[in-house]
C-alpha cells in the first residue's frame, strides 16, 4: 500500500517548456487535489477532482490543466511554464476522514 | 471565497513551555483539519473535527473547534523538541468539500 506516490521528485524546466506531474494513490479515494507551496503563503489549492470525469478549478488554477480518466491518477500539466511557477507541488488524496499528501515535486523554472 | 486566517506565523518556544496556534474562518465550516509538516517534509494529517465545540485530544496535542464553527485551536503542552515544524489548519467547506489552507505556524522549540 504505496499511498500516494509523485513523480518526479525534482525538475528544471526553462521558460516556455511544458510538462506533467504525475500523482497516483492505491487508497481508492474519490477526491484528489494538487496544491502549490510558496514561503510565507501556505498551500494552496490549483485543482481538484471529486471522481474519475470531474475536476474544478481551485485558488490558482491559471497555467495549469487537469483530467481524471481514472480514479488512481490526477496529473498536473503546466501548459507553457513561467518563472511565477517555480513551487513546491503536493498532491493529495483523501476520504470523508482523512487526508493523505505526496513527498511532493520540487519544480524551478529558469 | 472563504479565508482562512491563521496566528501567529512563527512561535519560539522553550522545551517544556507550551504553545497553541489559533485558526479563524470567515465562513461557517463543515469541518476542520490540523497537519503538522516537518522541514523538507510533506503536510501529515493529525486530525479532523466535525462537531460545534468539538475537543480532541492525541497525547500532548489538544484540539478545538469553536460554536460557531468558524474557528478553532491546537494546544501543545509541555512542547518537546519533536514538536518542531510548522502546523497548518485546513478549513473544508462548500458543495464539493474544498479544503482552505491556513498560512501556518512555524513552532520552534528551543533545548
Amino acid at each position: 500500500n504505496a499511498g500516494v506516490t509523485q513523480t518526479p521528485k525534482f525538475q528544471v524546466l526553462k521558460t516556455g517548456q511544458s510538462m506533467t506531474l504525475q500523482c497516483a494513490q492505491d487508497m481508492n479515494h474519490e477526491y484528489m487535489s494538487w496544491y502549490r507551496q510558496d514561503p510565507g503563503m501556505g498551500l494552496r489549492l490549483i485543482h481538484y477532482s471529486v471522481g474519475a470525469g470531474i475536476t474544478d478549478q481551485g485558488e490558482v488554477p491559471n497555467g495549469y490543466n487537469v483530467s481524471r480518466s481514472t480514479t488512481e491518477d490526477f496529473p498536473l500539466r503546466l501548459l507553457s511554464a513561467a518563472p511565477s511557477q517555480t513551487s513546491v507541488y503536493f498532491c493529495a488524496s483523501r476520504s470523508s476522514y482523512e487526508q493523505y499528501f505526496g513527498p511532493g515535486t520540487r519544480l524551478t523554472v529558469t | 471565497g472563504q479565508q482562512v486566517m491563521q496566528i501567529p506565523q512563527y512561535q519560539h518556544v522553550q522545551e517544556g513551555e507550551d504553545f497553541t496556534t489559533y485558526c479563524n474562518s470567515s465562513t461557517t465550516l463543515s469541518n476542520i483539519q490540523w497537519y503538522k509538516q516537518r522541514p523538507g517534509g510533506h503536510p501529515v494529517f493529525l486530525i479532523q473535527l466535525v462537531k460545534s465545540g468539538e475537543v480532541k485530544k492525541q497525547k500532548r496535542l489538544t484540539f478545538q473547534f469553536g460554536e460557531a464553527k468558524k474557528n478553532s485551536s491546537l494546544h501543545i503542552t509541555a512542547t518537546q523538541t519533536t514538536d518542531v515544524g510548522t502546523y497548518f489548519c485546513a478549513g473544508v467547506s462548500g458543495g464539493y468539500q474544498k479544503v482552505t489552507f491556513g498560512i501556518g505556524t512555524k513552532l520552534q522549540v528551543i533545548p
